[in-house]
């Protein structure tokens, strides 16, 4: 299994407050991405990083933003958090660049916002 | 535009065979197939590229049609094991800037029993 490990793994937090999910890898992949999944929607990616302090917008970007210092840590950010951000957050790596540019998920996060 | 899946679900005994479809209004370059048990992460199950082969291991294999953007997977002798959602994901026909983005389906979900 790709080392892929995200954290928190649950988290219940109030709306207006500020949260940060983390992702980190043990892989060296240069691309990584964040999705949430609702039911009804699959997933649906927020943003992307191409590389370290390379990233950009997803289709479902508003109310998130992201940072990538280092290879291994993308981390996503929710500044001020709303009900309709409680979803499931799935953190992905990919080699990609090349044909074989399949998707390892992370464990995913759980996110309540009251 | 996200893909779309069909059916969006469906119910088989043991050994009975499945197909699920995924369609796309846009030009793809690739379309990925992943399996989620309930709970846990996405997991890869093959790629599909423009104009390669089609794929496939033990009994679960998948066909890519060009021409019409979609792309289809076959699941025979089901086993329990075989239950999950399955979701396509879609790559856009490249312009050097995919960074391997996918558009997922909205999954489809297949119940195997005894």
């Amino acid at each position: 299994d790709a080392g892929i490990t995200q954290s928190p793994r649950h988290k219940v937090t109030e709306t207006g407050t500020p949260v940060t999910l983390r992702c980190h890898q043990t892989e060296n992949h240069r691309y990584m991405y964040w999705y949430r999944q609702d039911p009804g929607h699959g997933l649906r990616l927020i943003h992307y990083s191409y590389g370290v302090k390379d990233t950009d917008k997803g289709e479902v970007s508003d109310g998130y933003s992201v940072s990538r210092s280092k290879t291994e840590d993308f981390l996503l950010t929710l500044e001020s958090a709303t009900s309709s951000q409680t979803s499931v957050y799935f953190c992905a790596i990919s080699e990609a660049g090349g044909d074989n540019n399949e998707q390892f998920f992370g464990p995913g996060t759980r996110l309540t916002v009251l | 535009q996200q893909p779309v899946q069909s059916p969006q679900a469906v119910i088989l005994r043991e050994g009975e065979d499945a197909v699920i479809n995924c369609s796309s209004s846009k030009a793809l370059y690739s379309v990925h197939w992943y399996r989620q048990k309930h709970g846990e992460a996405p997991v890869f199950l093959m790629i599909l590229l423009k104009g390669g082969e089609q794929k496939g291991h033990e009994k679960i294999s998948a066909s890519f049609n060009e021409k019409k953007q979609q792309s289809s997977l076959y699941l025979t002798a089901s086993q329990l094991s075989y239950s999950g959602t399955y979701f396509c994901g879609t790559e856009d026909l490249r312009g050097g800037t995919s960074y391997g983005k996918l558009t997922f389906g909205q999954g489809t979900i297949l119940t195997v029993h005894p």
